[in-house]
């Protein structure tokens, strides 16, 4: 299997701060990496896919980069609703796995 | 707008099997795939399996030996059916859509969760 390390698992950062949460393949998954945000109450959402593309509806503040085996979630100038657990996910074989999870607060 | 409901029973009794109910709106189950996934307390989510647009099956290897997911396309619902249930299954199980082409292995939508605890 895949196995997909988030680093760091938590993270505090200030609005207008800006994150970086990373994402290592155990092998190359090429751009085969989503990120998805997970928040208290409601449904999970799909930020990122293909490593670098957001989905329909996700802010601009966000991005991806990486391919291979090193991937990056970056959130500029946060905002209040971004305090949330983000978690990458491959795609490029089976069995799908998750990274861990990465836990934003506010400082 | 599309929308996941999970729904079962919060208690199964050990080596039990584990029935859920998964019911979708907004999107045709002929058109979409459907994944499981879940997640124990305090760890990371776990990939179960799809069910495809065309009634096709794929499961973790993992969980196979124990995991059946099927359908009823008339009600828009997806079915997970898993047996001898241990302890360790206790988890929130997640039904979520799988992507339009070519991205059916992402999972666009999801529903909230149904929470299962596993104890006698």
């Amino acid at each position: 299997d895949v196995q997909m390390t988030q680093s760091p698992s938590y993270l505090a950062a200030s609005p207008g701060e800006s994150v970086s949460i990373s994402c290592k393949a155990s092998k190359s998954i090429s751009n085969n990496l989503a990120w998805y945000q997970e928040k208290p109450g409601k449904a999970n959402k799909l930020l990122i896919h293909s490593g670098s593309t957001l989905q329909s509806g996700t802010p601009s503040r966000f991005s991806g980069s990486g391919s291979g085996t090193d991937f990056t979630l970056t959130i500029r100038s946060l905002e209040s609703e971004d305090f949330a657990v983000y978690y990458c996910q491959q795609y490029n074989e089976y069995p799908l796995t998750f990274g861990s999870g990465t836990k934003l607060e506010i400082k | 707008q599309v929308q996941l409901k999970e729904s079962g029973p919060g208690l199964v009794q050990p080596s039990e099997t584990l029935s859920l109910t998964c019911t979708v709106s907004g999107f045709s189950l002929t058109s979409y795939g459907v994944n499981w996934v879940r997640q124990p307390p305090g760890k990371g989510l776990e990939w179960m399996g799809t069910i495809w647009n065309d009634g096709s099956t794929d499961y973790n290897s993992a969980l196979k030996s124990r995991l059946s997911i099927s359908r009823d396309t008339s009600k828009s619902q997806v079915f997970l059916k898993m047996n001898s249930l241990q302890t360790e299954d206790t988890a929130i199980y997640l039904c979520a859509r799988g992507g339009a082409a070519p991205h059916y292995y992402v999972m666009d939508a999801w529903g909230q969760g149904a929470s299962v605890t596993v104890s006698s």
